[in-house]
């Protein structure tokens, strides 16, 4: 089993600042990695397929980077809607796993 | 639109058993990958099966052997047997539709499962 860490746990940031978010896999996963965001009391939302590609009708504010072991979910220009919980997926073997999140709250 | 409603969560106890239901709109439930994704404070968001488009099922180790998938195309529905349960299996379930690749385009609601004497 693919075992996905993300880092830091929480990170503490100011509305119109950017934040990065890391994901990293315990074995390589070529590109097949996917970001989710979930608010308190709702579902996950995907955001972001394949490493980079950004899911229809997510902001441009998202962007994903990243390939092999090592992932990077970048926030830039942070509204009060971003404010949320951040999770990896990895599809590139079986089981599917998510990473454990990362909470980006207002500072 | 795409749409998924879940029913059939509830409080059960440890060893009984409970069926989700995962009614579809705006597609067919034939035509793509439906997946049973649950989460819980414990053990974070953990993917439980997945029912393809050509009617072969998967299974986290967790619940293999206790828990099986099905469909009914002629109620756009996807179910979620659930045998034998534990106390780690209390978590929200979500069905959830995957696209070629299987990350997870379209979540239901979700529908809570307490296993708790």
């Amino acid at each position: 089993e693919i075992v996905m860490t993300q880092s830091p746990a929480t990170l503490s940031v100011s509305p119109g600042e950017g934040a990065t978010l890391s994901c990293r896999a315990s074995q390589s996963l070529s590109g097949n990695l996917a970001w989710y965001q979930q608010k308190p009391g709702q579902a996950p939302r995907l955001l972001i397929y394949g490493a980079s590609t950004r899911a229809s009708g997510i902001s441009a504010r998202f962007s994903g980077s990243g390939s092999g072991t090592e992932f990077t979910l970048t926030l830039s220009s942070l509204q009060s809607e971003d404010f949320a919980v951040y999770y990896c997926q990895q599809y590139g073997s079986w089981p599917l796993t998510f990473g454990g999140g990362t909470k980006v709250e207002i500072k | 639109e795409v749409q998924l409603v879940e029913s059939g969560g509830g409080l059960i106890q440890p060893g009984g058993s409970l069926r989700l239901s995962c009614a579809a709109s705006g597609f067919g439930v034939n035509d793509n990958y439906l997946n049973w994704v649950r989460q819980s404070p414990g053990k974070g968001v953990e993917w439980v099966s997945i029912i393809y488009g050509g009617g072969s099922t998967q299974y986290a180790d967790s619940v293999k052997g206790r828990f099986t998938i099905s469909r009914d195309s002629s109620k756009n529905t996807v179910f979620l047997q659930m045998n034998s349960l534990r106390a780690e299996d209390t978590a929200v379930y979500y069905c959830v539709r995957a696209l070629t690749g299987i990350y997870f385009q379209n979540w239901g609601h979700g529908t809570l499962v307490t296993v708790s004497s």
